[in-house]
């Protein structure tokens, strides 16, 4: 079947980094997106990895690993506004998107 | 950059009614829309997705007579919620792609619904 894993919830500490992992496995692949969601509000799109390898964009990084069907999101400098939950999603060879159930991010002063 | 509009923010409604939600793309063609629904502290569900000029495809376990999708031009999108429960008080977004599948979505800022 369909799957996508991240952690369920992490805390970080202001200015530090983190990484937040996520494996998937689809039934073939076109890309993985990285969403930020503040709580009560809509995702916003943050990245979208199809080669293998690390996309840069400012304080937050994507990578990906297509033979091992594992992404990371690093977040760089944290800020306060940087809480919120990170949505992983996989495009599967039909176009539909896998949605994982999101890491809440606590960030600590 | 790509800009969907979601409209209304938030909606109060009495258990009986029907409310109706629009999605609209502003700056762009969506051959490709999305409805979610989300409930408090939990993950974002995929009601349907709708393509412009055909019938909406729901997942599984929504009803398709309760929440009527119409994706009658390439900028609009609607979803209908009708006769409300209080149950079907909660968060619903949409989302939408222009017609290259592997852009990323764009979403609207949502609309809660609370239904008394």
């Amino acid at each position: 079947g369909q799957n996508i894993d991240q952690p369920t919830e992490m805390t970080a500490t202001e200015g530090a980094i983190v990484q937040i992992n996520c494996t998937y496995q689809t039934s073939g692949f076109n890309g993985l997106f990285w969403y930020q969601q503040h709580a009560g509000e809509a995702p916003t799109f943050l990245s979208y990895n199809v080669l293998d390898g690390l996309e840069e964009k400012g304080r937050f990084s994507s990578f990906l690993s297509r033979s091992k069907g594992y992404s990371y999101l690093l977040l760089k400098e944290l800020q306060m506004k940087d809480s919120a939950s990170y949505l992983c999603v996989s495009m599967d060879s039909n176009y539909q998107l896998i949605w994982g159930a999101g890491t809440k991010l606590i960030i600590k002063p | 950059g790509a800009v969907v509009s979601q409209h209304p923010s938030w909606v109060i409604c009495k258990s009986g009614t029907s409310v109706k939600i629009e999605c609209r793309s502003l700056d762009f063609q969506a051959t490709t829309m999305f409805w979610y629904r989300q409930f408090p502290k939990q993950s974002l569900m995929l009601m349907a997705t709708s393509n412009e000029g055909s019938k909406a495809t729901y997942e599984q376990g929504v009803e398709k007579d309760k929440f009527l999708i119409n994706h009658a031009s390439l900028t609009l999108s609607t979803l209908t919620v009708t006769s409300a429960h209080p149950e079907d008080s909660s968060f619903y977004i949409c989302s939408a792609r222009d017609s290259t599948e592997t852009s990323p979505l764009h979403f609207g800022n949502g609309t809660r619904l609370t239904v008394t």
